[in-house]
């Protein structure tokens, strides 16, 4: 595809729901990040991947937030029993640059907003 | 992990002036230092960056500084235009860790 793609572009679920989010980053591009952006906030850091090594996780908020890349690929962020904090934007960003070769661009999705009543 | 702090928070000025965001960063071994722009309902898009073996660096409009020893860097705007009217980030790293963390952003409106 011509960009990072997300879905769904909109959700909104009941507390308590499990909802997952999916990013389909730009074709051979190796490293994923998840960033959540409340109203008027910053990017909060969620989760990195980079090819086929075990990912950064360290920016969960609780255990209740997890993800997955499957084949070097598309992600899906998982949140387990939604509450209303969980309110947001959700943004993937895929970047070309292998591991070792310092950073690339992020190229950003459209984001997951996510509504939780 | 890396922590970036950016001032201000928000920031208006007059379509003409310059603009100047500034961001600290805690970890020395940073060496990566992008800034990103996201307009109102857009996604965040680079529109410069500088490694620390560089002190500053320009385009057109925009500028970036470095000052490693005091572990900042300032994004610098003249001749602002209503256009560059949005929220800009700042983020540190250290090049070969892809790890990207980014401060809470300034939101910049340039009055016509």
């Amino acid at each position: 595809g011509a960009g990072v793609s997300q879905s769904p572009s909109n959700k909104v679920t009941e507390k308590g729901k499990d909802v997952e989010l999916r990013c389909d980053p730009i074709s051979g591009h190796t490293a994923l990040y998840w960033y959540r952006q409340s109203l008027g906030q910053g990017l909060e850091f969620l989760i990195y991947f980079q090819g086929n090594s075990a990912p950064d996780k360290s920016g969960l908020p609780s255990d209740r937030f997890s993800a997955e890349r499957t084949g070097g690929s598309v992600s899906t962020l998982t949140i387990q029993r939604t509450q209303q904090e969980d309110s947001a934007v959700y943004l993937c960003a895929s970047s070309p640059t292998p591991l070792g070769q310092g950073p690339g661009e992020l190229f950003f999705g459209e984001g997951s907003r996510l509504t939780v009543l | 992990g890396e922590n970036v702090e950016q001032h201000p928070s928000t920031l208006s000025v007059q379509e003409g002036d310059s603009a100047v965001i500034k961001c600290t960063y805690s970890d020395s071994a940073s060496n990566y230092f992008p800034w990103y722009k996201q307009e109102l309902g857009k996604r965040p898009q680079l529109i410069i960056d500088i490694r620390s073996n560089v002190g500053e660096k320009k385009d057109q409009r925009i500028a970036v500084t470095l000052n490693k020893t005091a572990k900042h860097f300032s994004l610098h705007i003249t001749e602002t235009q209503p256009e560059d009217s949005a929220v800009y980030f700042c983020a540190a790293t250290v090049y070969n860790n892809n790890d990207m963390r980014f401060g809470a952003g300034t939101r910049l409106t340039v009055k016509p």
